[in-house]
């Protein structure tokens, strides 16, 4: 199975910095490589497929970038709305692999 | 609209049987391929499985911690997906989510939670 493993675990930051996730697969994934944002009680929701195409709605604040191993998540100004967990998905190979997550936090 | 709304979780001891149900809307849902992913509480995100649609023969995909013991179906007439879980362990609790697969995870249910538990 491939392995992905996201950093930080958690992290504090202000409205309006600009935060980066990353996530590493154990093994090359090319950009098969979703993110997605959960709300404490909700449903995940779809951010970003192909490592860096942005979902229909989600604002342009959310980035990806990435390929191959090595991934990253970037939210260029951080917004009240924004204080989730996100988590990373490669979706190479079956089964299907989730990162642990990266619980943002308000500083 | 999209809306995914799952049906049929509760309470059930270790060794016993559930089916979930996830009822379809606002698309045309035999055109997709649909998963089922849970979340343990207070857990990160755990794939389950895939059904593939009836132009790739209805075909499954499992997690191995679940493999031969749960099983996906779909009933296109009814916009209806399904989640036989038989043999359950403590460790399937959780709550499971019906999401549909448009080249990623881009839809997802409200969940049902599944307690196992005597």
């Amino acid at each position: 199975d491939i392995q992905m493993t996201q950093s930080p675990s958690s992290l504090s930051a202000s409205v309006g910095d600009r935060v980066t996730i990353t996530c590493r697969a154990s093994q090359g994934i090319s950009n098969d490589l979703a993110w997605f944002q959960q709300k404490p009680g909700k449903a995940p929701k779809s951010l970003i497929y192909g490592a860096s195409s942005l979902q229909s709605g989600v604002p342009s604040k959310f980035s990806g970038s990435g390929s191959g191993t090595d991934f990253a998540l970037t939210i260029s100004s951080l917004q009240p709305e924004d204080y989730a967990t996100y988590y990373c998905q490669q979706y190479k190979t079956y089964p299907l692999t989730f990162g642990g997550g990266t619980k943002v936090e308000i500083k | 609209e999209v809306q995914l709304v799952e049906s049929g979780g509760g309470l059930v001891q270790p060794g016993g049987s559930l089916r979930l149900s996830c009822a379809a809307s606002g698309f045309t849902f035999s055109d997709y391929y649909m998963d089922w992913v849970r979340q343990a509480p207070g857990k990160g995100l755990e794939w389950v499985g895939r059904i593939r649609k009836k132009d790739n023969s209805f075909t499954t995909e499992y997690a191995a911690s679940v493999r031969g013991r749960f099983t996906i179906s779909r009933d296109d007439s009814k916009n209806s997906l399904y989640l036989q879980m038989n043999s359950l362990k403590t460790e399937d609790t959780a709550v499971y989510y019906c999401v549909r697969v448009e080249y990623t995870l881009d839809y997802w249910g409200q969940g049902t939670l599944v307690t196992v538990s005597s």
